[in-house]
């Protein structure tokens, strides 16, 4: 069963902030998270791992629970090169990635 | 560019025929994964390999489609006597070691798959 994301849309103005939510049904071994701009394939931006290891850029934050089986990816003072479709892909200790619907983000000047 | 390479870039077919398309991964990464996105969609699991050994396949995965990875370096995934319903972008991914929860899949551009 996917992750849901919420919220499904954002809309922003440069330099507003962000929070995209992943919640799973099933116990989570880690979240990635991707964005992916229109026409173009998934870019990786972060893991998030059980036990609290992340690995991901420096400008992008995350916060992953595993008791409550989410993560959250925040986005701070947005740039227009934020704007794509964000996606959460849950590893429930398969081989395999889960990825949720998506977030679409639109940054505006 | 993340180094992941798929050919073709777009393929316009009519329902019945097979197609097959490549994925050439990055050269140290012995993972490569085949996923499945349409239009809105996330990208939908289909099948991986560890090196040429494919490890699981996904339950959606129907008999008409078939993946390789005979050397364990680029592989091929081919849809037999395609149906309209295979209309979608197939998206190639390759991490590098086992244990994908620690590492990241670098995608290639993708193959649009268009059925007539």
């Amino acid at each position: 069963q996917q992750p849901v994301q919420s919220p499904q849309a954002v809309i922003l103005r440069e330099g507003e902030d962000a929070v995209i939510n992943c919640s799973s049904s099933k116990a989570l071994y880690s979240v990635h998270w991707y964005r992916q701009k229109h026409g173009e394939a998934p870019v990786f931006l972060m893991i998030l791992l059980k036990g609290g290891e992340q690995k991901g850029h420096d400008k992008i934050s995350a916060s992953f629970n595993e008791k409550k089986q989410q993560s959250s990816l925040y986005l701070t003072a947005s740039q227009l090169s934020y704007s794509g479709t964000y996606f959460c892909g849950s590893n429930n200790a398969g081989n395999m990635l889960t990825f949720g619907g998506g977030t679409r983000l639109m940054v505006k000047p | 560019d993340t180094g992941v390479s798929q050919d073709p870039r777009h393929k316009i077919t009519k329902r019945g025929q097979n197609v097959t398309f490549r994925c050439d991964p990055i050269s140290e990464h012995n993972r490569l994964y085949w996923y499945r996105q349409t239009l809105g969609q996330g990208p939908e699991f289909l099948t991986y390999f560890q090196n040429e050994a494919q490890l699981e396949k996904s339950r959606l995965l129907s008999d008409r489609f078939s993946a390789e990875r005979p050397k364990g370096s680029f592989s091929t995934l081919e849809i037999q006597r395609t149906e309209q319903g295979d209309s979608a972008m197939y998206l190639c991914a390759s991490s590098l070691r086992a244990g994908m929860s620690s590492n990241e899949q670098f995608f290639g551009p993708g193959t649009r798959l268009t059925v007539l």
